[in-house]
């Protein structure tokens, strides 16, 4: 079974500051992993995804994310925060193996908190 | 454009009264599925659907229910047995299981 790790609810930064959002995953299988992001009252957009390939991937909105094995981890960065980035960040994993039981589980989801 | 729309953004309700909230896309995704919001506890899969005509329950399905009659369209049913059913409603689709999956903009439904 695979789970998705976001620790703590709420990270505040200032305005310019390195934004990271950590996340970890189990997964018995190579995953395929996903940011997403949520603003006040709208549903979730992606933000990018790993699928195997380049481990160092580049979303929008100047975001980015690498993939560690290692460590299974997929944390978020962005160097520098803006004040429209504060939002809720949610990560998820699926396994590509497929299959009936193949789906997304997310995390539950980070609020970033930006000050001018 | 393509997309996914969900009808409406807000819904009111009495308590007793079951309520249909839509969702349509013309993404061609075979996958549909319906998570559940609420304030701290993330996202919860409610049901979820890999082709017309079937359709699986999530880990909160008790309360609810849906159809899967057509490819763009997966209509979630919130029944008078659901316990607390005043949350918002996520309905998401993609092209396989396995894949990243396109939300629609959400409804916020309110029962009292």
């Amino acid at each position: 079974a695979q789970s998705v790790t976001q620790l703590g609810s709420h990270v505040s930064v200032s305005e310019g500051a390195l934004v990271l959002l950590r996340c970890n995953y189990s997964s018995s299988v190579p995953p395929y992993l996903f940011w997403y992001v949520q603003y006040p009252n709208q549903g979730l957009q992606l933000l990018l995804k790993y699928t195997s390939a380049a481990t160092l991937v580049k979303g929008i909105n100047g975001f980015e994310a690498e993939f560690k094995k290692s460590e299974t981890s997929f944390h978020l960065t962005k160097p520098s925060a803006h004040m429209s980035d504060a939002a809720e960040y949610f990560c998820a994993v699926s396994d590509w193996e497929g299959g009936a039981n193949s789906k997304l589980t997310f995390g539950k989801g980070i609020t970033l908190s930006v000050r001018p | 454009d393509g997309g996914i729309t969900q009808s409406p953004k807000y819904l009111f309700r009495k308590e007793g009264q079951n309520v249909t909230l839509s969702c349509e896309q013309n993404l061609n995704h075979d996958a549909m599925y319906w998570y559940r919001q609420d304030p701290g506890q993330g996202l919860r899969l409610i049901y979820y659907s890999q082709i017309v005509n079937d359709f699986q329950k999530g880990d909160i399905a008790e309360g609810y229910s849906v159809s899967r009659e057509k490819k763009e369209s997966f209509p979630l049913t919130v029944t008078s047995a659901q316990k607390n059913p005043t949350a918002f409603y996520l309905c998401a689709s993609s092209i396989s299981q396995t894949y990243e999956q396109y939300f629609g903009p959400g409804t916020r439904l309110t029962v009292t």
